[in-house]
C-alpha cells in the first residue's frame, strides 16, 4: 500500500539548534515530493517541489533534500517564527494530480 | 491576487442539516480538490476535478458531494451532516501534473 509517514510528530528546538525533519514514502512512480508550512488557523503554504533523488532546494534556513525513499527538510539555525507543522506530499504515477500528505512535524522553536 | 477563497471561515450545523462550502480560485488553475484535516490524520482527499464537468471521488468521499460548473469555482455539499464529518475542510487548485497545489484557508466546521 502506498505510505507517507513523517517523523518526528513533533520537535522542540531552542533557537539556533539546527535539526532535520523527515519524510518516508512507499510509492511507484514518483513525480513530485513537495514540502508545505502550515500555521494555526491557516491553509498549508507551499515550499519545496523536488522532483528526483540527488536533488535539492533551498530557502532561507530552510533546506529540502530527496533520496529514492525519503527527503529530509533540514532547518539550520531556526528562529522562533519557523515554528509551523511541516507537511509533505507525494505526486505518483497512479494518482494522476492527486497528492497523498503525510500526517506532518509539528516544530516549535523556543527563544 | 486573491488565489484560492473558502467561504465560510467557520460554521456549526445540527446533525441532518445540509449546508455548501464555496470554493473559488482566480488563478485559472484547471486542477481544483476538496480535503479534510483532522488531528493526527493529515489532509485526506475528499473530492476532485481536473476541470469544467469533470468531477471524480478521492479516498473519503461518503457524504459529500461536488459539481464543477465552471474552472473557478469548485462546491462541497454535505448533503446530511454528521457529528463524523466535524474537521477543518481545506479546497485547493494546481496548474497541472507535477504543479504545487495551493490552498485556501479553510473551512472549520462543526456539526453538533
Amino acid at each position: 500500500e502506498d505510505q507517507v509517514t513523517q517523523s518526528p510528530e513533533a520537535l522542540r528546538l531552542q533557537e539556533g539548534e539546527s535539526s532535520s525533519l523527515n519524510c518516508s514514502y512507499t510509492v511507484s512512480g514518483l513525480r513530485g515530493l513537495f514540502w508545505y508550512r502550515q500555521d494555526p488557523g491557516k491553509g498549508p503554504e507551499f515550499l519545496f517541489t523536488l522532483y528526483s533523488a540527488g536533488e535539492e532546494k533551498e530557502k532561507e534556513r530552510l533546506k529540502a533534500t530527496l533520496t529514492k525513499k525519503e527527503s529530509f527538510l533540514h532547518i539550520t539555525a531556526p528562529k522562533p517564527e519557523d515554528s509551523a507543522t511541516y507537511l509533505c506530499a507525494v505526486q505518483a504515477a497512479n494518482y494522476g494530480q492527486n497528492f497523498v500528505f503525510g500526517p506532518g512535524t509539528r516544530l516549535s522553536v523556543l527563544p | 491576487n486573491a488565489g484560492v477563497t473558502q467561504t465560510p471561515k467557520f460554521q456549526v450545523l445540527k446533525t441532518g442539516q445540509s449546508m455548501t462550502l464555496q470554493c473559488a480560485q482566480d488563478m485559472n488553475h484547471e486542477y481544483m480538490s476538496w480535503y479534510r484535516q483532522d488531528p493526527g490524520m493529515g489532509l485526506r482527499l475528499i473530492h476532485y476535478s481536473v476541470g469544467a464537468g469533470i468531477t471524480d471521488q478521492g479516498e473519503v468521499p461518503n457524504g459529500y458531494n461536488v459539481s464543477r460548473s465552471t474552472t473557478e469555482d469548485f462546491p462541497l455539499r454535505l448533503l446530511s451532516a454528521a457529528p463524523s464529518q466535524t474537521s477543518v475542510y481545506f479546497c485547493a487548485s494546481s496548474s497541472g501534473l507535477k504543479r504545487p497545489q495551493h490552498f485556501g484557508d479553510g473551512t472549520r466546521l462543526s456539526i453538533l
